[in-house]
């Protein structure tokens, strides 16, 4: 049965970068994608973009285009999200969340436990 | 961008009742949509992937149906664990939208 088990809280400054890890076990890492979805407080789920490790290819939501960068680790079944530039808007629980099949598209089937960053000065 | 929109923002319902929630795509989505359901302090739950297939483990009181543009989620009979916030989304190679949610509220 495979897992995602998400790196810890952080708080971060204003304008500085954050980079959350996802890393998997128990089952194939390369062949699904990853998806990164964000709640802020008081708010509704938001998809960020996705990657595909074995293609080496990531497809990013219009809104974080330029700002977010999804990279993957095959030799460590880890997937890594990081955003630069943020603001209080950031403040929101991130989760990676693998898909449901191989076969594309297929939505996430399996999440991470989700990791809670804070921005504020 | 594909948007996606549903109805109504907030439910109130009692248990046993038959729950009806409503997705809207600015597209053809054919049938790639997905149900979740959202506690607080926890991560989605898939309900229902393809517009109607039934994720493996999820009671049969939930179901899907429609494509193209519109789609419903039913819960036949509500049940006291089903209070929660359920989310539609439209997925396909590219992108990912999400509806902005129906909170199922206890009347």
């Amino acid at each position: 049965q495979v897992q995602l088990v998400q790196s810890g809280a952080e708080v971060k400054k204003p304008g500085s970068s954050v980079k959350v890890s996802c890393k998997a076990s128990g089952g194939t890492f390369s062949s699904y994608s990853i998806n990164w979805v964000r709640q802020a407080p008081r708010q509704g789920l938001e998809w960020m973009g996705r990657i595909t490790p074995i293609l080496e290819r990531a497809n990013y939501a219009q809104k974080f285009q330029g700002r977010v960068t999804l990279t993957a680790d095959k030799s460590t079944s880890t997937a890594y999200m990081e955003l630069s530039s943020l603001t209080s808007e950031d403040t929101a629980v991130y989760y990676c969340a693998r898909d449901r099949d191989v076969v594309v598209p297929s939505p996430g089937g399996v999440w991470g436990q989700g990791t809670l960053i804070t921005v504020s000065s | 961008d594909i948007q996606m929109t549903q109805s109504p923002s907030t439910l109130s319902a009692s248990v046993g009742d038959r729950v009806t929630i409503t997705c809207r795509a600015s597209q053809n989505i054919i049938n790639w949509l997905a149900w979740y359901q959202v506690k607080p302090g926890k991560a989605p739950k898939l309900l229902i992937y393809k517009a109607s297939s039934l994720e493996s483990g999820v009671p049969s009181r939930f179901s899907g149906s429609g494509s193209g543009t519109e789609f419903t989620l039913t819960i036949s009979s509500l049940q006291p664990d089903d209070f929660a916030t359920y989310y539609c989304q439209q997925y396909n190679t590219y992108s990912g939208t999400f509806g902005q949610g129906t909170k199922v509220e206890i009347k």
